[in-house]
């Protein structure tokens, strides 16, 4: 089975911290994402990368960055997080050759 | 670019009924429909998809219909269960990047 794991499930923090999330996939897959999840508005698409050191920006990409050193790690940073940015955090990684993502459990970011 | 519209936000059913979820998209460009269901701490799961060739798609109590003039997809679950209960998400993706651009999510509730 496709595993990929959020290593932190919650956090909290505060005001102007920087905030790492890390997420890992075993499957060898070229593309993974980072997406926000609020009530009501879906699924947002931060950022995606499609290999190594390569990254694109999605929809929200204000305020986030990120990191793909290798191939099965894909880190989302909050350099200042603000309380705007509490919120659920989703990774994915993508089957290139039928579309399907699998994603992770999330990280439930509360930010005070 | 795309945008996907969903609907209802929020379906309540007895067991035994059918539920339908029906999105629209945006972007004629878009050939590949994609649906996950989300359960309660976890995260999203691919449970059907369809592409542009087909105009529907069935998987036991599952199925997807695609009506490309009007942009319309849906999701038909029958005979639901309680363990049918879970918020559902329509997606499209366009081309061979496969990024999805996902609905808001339709909260499904069978009563037992």
């Amino acid at each position: 089975d496709v595993k990929v794991t959020q290593s932190s499930r919650y956090l909290v923090k505060r005001t102007g911290e920087k905030v790492f999330l890390e997420c890992v996939q075993d499957m060898d897959h070229e593309n993974m994402f980072w997406y926000r999840q609020d009530p009501g508005l879906g699924l947002r698409l931060i950022y995606f990368s499609y290999d190594v050191k390569m990254k694109e920006k999605g929809d929200i990409p204000e305020g986030y960055s990120v990191s793909r050193e290798k191939k099965e790690r894909f880190s989302l940073i909050l350099e200042s997080a603000s309380t705007n940015q509490t919120s659920m955090y989703l990774c994915a990684s993508q089957r290139e050759t039928t579309g399907e993502l699998f994603f992770g459990e999330g990280s439930r970011l509360t930010v005070l | 670019g795309e945008n996907v519209e969903q609907h209802p936000s929020t379906l309540s059913v007895q067991e035994g009924d059918s539920a339908v979820i029906k999105c629209t998209y945006s972007d004629s460009a878009s050939n590949y429909f994609p649906w996950y269901k989300q359960e309660l701490g976890k995260g999203p799961q691919l449970i059907i998809d369809i592409r542009s060739n087909v105009g529907e798609k069935k998987d036991q109590r599952i199925a997807v219909t695609l009506n490309k003039t009007a942009k319309h997809f849906s999701l038909h679950i029958t005979e639901t269960q309680p363990e049918d209960s879970a918020v559902y998400f329509c997606a499209a993706a366009s081309g061979g990047s496969y990024i999805p651009t996902f609905g808001r999510g339709t909260s499904l509730i069978v009563h037992p």
